[in-house]
């Protein structure tokens, strides 16, 4: 089984919409983050927590919030969708405080028309 | 402020050739350095990762990279290249002495294996 799990994979909605994504693992780490990805511009970090009561907004956060519901479980929801929302979404784990090598879900595509 | 340069938007090259793809950072403590891949429709996997000691760091599939502090590089390399390599490549920098979260990622580079 996969040590992070995304749900959905893809989703296509509307704007004005609530969505929200949901991520697990199973590595028993600490840190969480959710990242979003378009061409040609990388990786960008919308918000990251270091536990359960320890969650931070990173570089892109309007629009976004999330919830970390237990140490395993870590949710991102737009509250109300626009197109320029529309990506690739990633959760990712991290290992340790000092190296942070990072464990990535498969991400979510989403849509927004 | 960290920040990391992935000059290439593609490489290009044939199989069974070496490979390299560049990266370049800035940071302003000691640099802890990564190495990602993204196959299709898949999630980044972790590569390699250079926190301290020997500047050549050895990786997964055969992948290496060498740290240069006075070039502030950290190239990915590659002997001999497979069809199977092809893929997006991120590279990764991290500021060792804050101890902090902030992991910046390049932008990535598309690695292109020919037959």
């Amino acid at each position: 089984d996969a040590d992070v799990t995304q749900t959905p994979r893809n989703r296509i909605t509307k704007t004005g919409k609530r969505i929200m994504l949901e991520c697990s693992q199973t590595k028993g780490h600490d840190r969480m983050y959710w990242y979003r990805q378009d061409p040609g511009l990388g990786l960008r970090l919308i918000y990251y927590s270091f536990d359960v009561k320890d969650i931070n907004k990173g570089e892109i956060s309007d629009g976004y919030s999330v919830s970390r519901q237990a140490q395993a479980k870590f949710s991102l929801s737009l509250e109300s969708a626009i197109p320029n929302q529309t990506a690739l979404y990633f959760c990712a784990t991290g290992d340790t405080r000092f190296t942070d090598t990072q464990y990535f879900g498969p991400g979510t595509r989403l849509t927004v028309l | 402020a960290q920040s990391v340069a992935q000059p290439e938007d593609q490489v290009n090259v044939a199989e069974g050739n070496p490979l390299t793809v560049k990266c370049t950072y800035s940071v302003s403590g000691n640099p802890y350095l990564f190495w990602y891949v993204q196959y299709p429709n898949r999630g980044l996997q972790f590569l390699l990762k250079y926190i301290t000691g020997d500047n050549l760091v050895k990786g997964s599939y055969g992948f290496e990279a060498e740290f240069n502090k006075s070039q502030t590089s950290f190239h990915l390399k590659k002997p001999s290249a497979l069809v199977s390599d092809s893929a997006l490549y991120f590279c990764a920098v991290r500021d060792g002495d804050t101890g902090g979260f902030k992991t910046i990622f390049g932008a990535g580079t598309r690695l292109f294996v020919k037959a």
